[in-house]
């Protein structure tokens, strides 16, 4: 398993303004990926983090608003840049580990966020 | 590309009853398939999943699901709730992505009130 935790858990933030999100693992992975759950939605991927290489987004997604870094094998930060109210959701950080064949996914605790 | 429906975006359900909880999916190539649960104000922990061999599978808090390839169905059951299963079951699907992960494609979930 993995254990992953994220700061803040929360945050209400005005529009215009920018927020980091980071993404903490109790061991090195290799992929790290953002998602986003915006409220009563499911899950979309905007992001997949690969130590030393530039994320690759998915569609609908683009770096100048949500730049990600992604300095060593344990770590990662999602920036949610010049916020709007359509910003406002769950922002999960996941893993992927090795498990019977297949790799798994396991989901941080996700960071509330809240744009007036 | 694949894709998840949940058919049900709510399922109330009398504490001591079953429950099925409906998931289909479409893809072109094998696949993965895999249950999550979200507790309030939570991330998302995995139920069960389903690699290959035995068509029954079955999870943590006595959770099972059924793989139907000719149905192209892995509908998720409990033969009698609790109160502590009120929750958000996602369903979801992987394929092996462009950069060798396990690309997921997750429901619109379905919330599972237990009545008492």
């Amino acid at each position: 398993s993995a254990v992953i935790s994220q700061k803040p858990s929360r945050d209400i933030c005005q529009r215009g303004t920018s927020l980091t999100i980071q993404c903490q693992v109790d061991s090195q992975v290799t992929m790290m990926f953002w998602y986003r759950q915006q409220p009563g939605q499911s899950l979309t991927l905007i992001a997949t983090a690969n130590q030393g290489s530039e994320a690759t987004y998915e569609s609908g997604f683009v770096i100048d608003k949500f730049p990600i870094s992604r300095p060593n094998l344990t770590f990662s930060t999602l920036t949610v840049s010049n916020m709007s109210p359509e910003d406002s959701s769950i922002y999960l950080c996941s893993v992927e580990r090795p498990a019977g064949g297949l790799h798994e996914q396991y989901f941080g605790p996700g960071t509330r966020l809240t744009v007036t | 590309a694949q894709s998840v429906t949940q058919l049900d975006s709510q399922v109330p359900v009398f504490e001591e009853a079953p429950v099925e909880l409906r998931c289909n999916y479409s893809s072109s190539v094998s696949v993965y398939l895999f249950w999550y649960v979200q507790y309030p104000n939570q991330g998302l922990q995995l139920l069960l999943k389903y690699l290959s061999g035995s068509t029954l599978v079955k999870g943590i808090n006595g959770f099972e699901a059924e793989f139907n390839k000719s149905q192209t169905s892995f509908h998720l059951r409990k033969p009698s709730v609790h109160i502590s299963d009120t929750a958000e079951y996602f369903c979801a699907v992987s394929e092996a992505g462009a950069g060798g992960y396990q690309k997921v494609t997750f429901g619109t979930g379905t919330k599972l009130q237990v009545i008492p």
